[in-house]
């Protein structure tokens, strides 16, 4: 599909345990973003990425998170030793930078359970 | 500070009818946008329309307007005549700066029911 694509769509696991989520952008758009969703709860930014400048990583919540991006492809974003405040939808997001007004579009995101 | 503020939680309005939801902004930056972004159940995030800091006339599309009031720094969306679909989260995000990729911080959302 033409969209953002993320992976997996749900994960459950024990706290304490690493979890890895995937992010794939649109094709083109150089500009991708990381955003948590707790339950009835706004997006909180974590990361972005544009090109090949360094990310801003400001939103990144503890030295536990940490997100990688290879080029203008996929990304993934890495959680250590899951705590249960950490359960949350994680939403990627990738836009063009042809212009600032160009929207972000947003993947389904991935629903993350600590148990 | 709150960025964006979205002072309703929830709303409910009758089909058909028009709906405005509220959005202020605090920033010192002559330059950003603002975006609403709507959230059915489902999750997904969609986006609905734009306003830029430097736009003169108010963003419409389709049954969807801005009315944006820089002074007062209010960005409020306009639904016309509602349908059952348009129930869902409704987010305001704003983002500054003239950069090529800027983060957007989000409000609370208000969540929308329209009632047959």
């Amino acid at each position: 599909g033409a969209g953002v694509s993320q992976s997996p769509s749900n994960k459950v696991t024990e706290k304490g345990k690493d979890v890895e989520l995937r992010c794939d952008p649109i094709s083109g758009h150089t500009a991708l973003y990381w955003y948590r969703q707790r339950l009835g709860q706004g997006l909180e930014f974590l990361i972005y990425f544009q090109g090949n400048s360094a990310p801003d990583k400001s939103g990144l919540p503890s030295d536990r998170f940490s997100a990688e991006r290879t080029g203008e492809s996929v990304s993934t974003l890495t959680i250590q030793r899951t705590q249960q405040e950490d359960s949350a939808v994680y939403l990627c997001a990738s836009s063009s930078d042809r212009g600032w007004y160009q929207p972000q579009h947003f993947g389904d995101g991935t629903r993350l359970s600590i148990l | 500070a709150q960025k964006i503020t979205q002072t309703q939680p929830g709303m409910f309005v009758q089909e058909k009818e028009a709906v405005t939801l509220d959005c202020t902004y605090d920033t010192s930056d002559p330059s950003y946008g603002l975006f609403w972004y709507k959230q059915p159940s489902s999750g997904e995030m969609i986006f609905l329309i734009y306003q830029g800091s430097y736009d003169q006339q108010n963003a419409t599309e389709g049954r969807y307007s801005l009315n944006f009031q820089k002074a007062r720094k209010s960005a409020n969306l306009v639904i016309s005549a509602s349908q059952l679909g348009d129930s869902a989260m409704y987010f305001c995000a704003m983002r500054e700066g003239l950069g090529g990729a800027q983060k957007l911080v989000f409000g609370q959302g208000t969540r929308l029911t329209i009632n047959p």
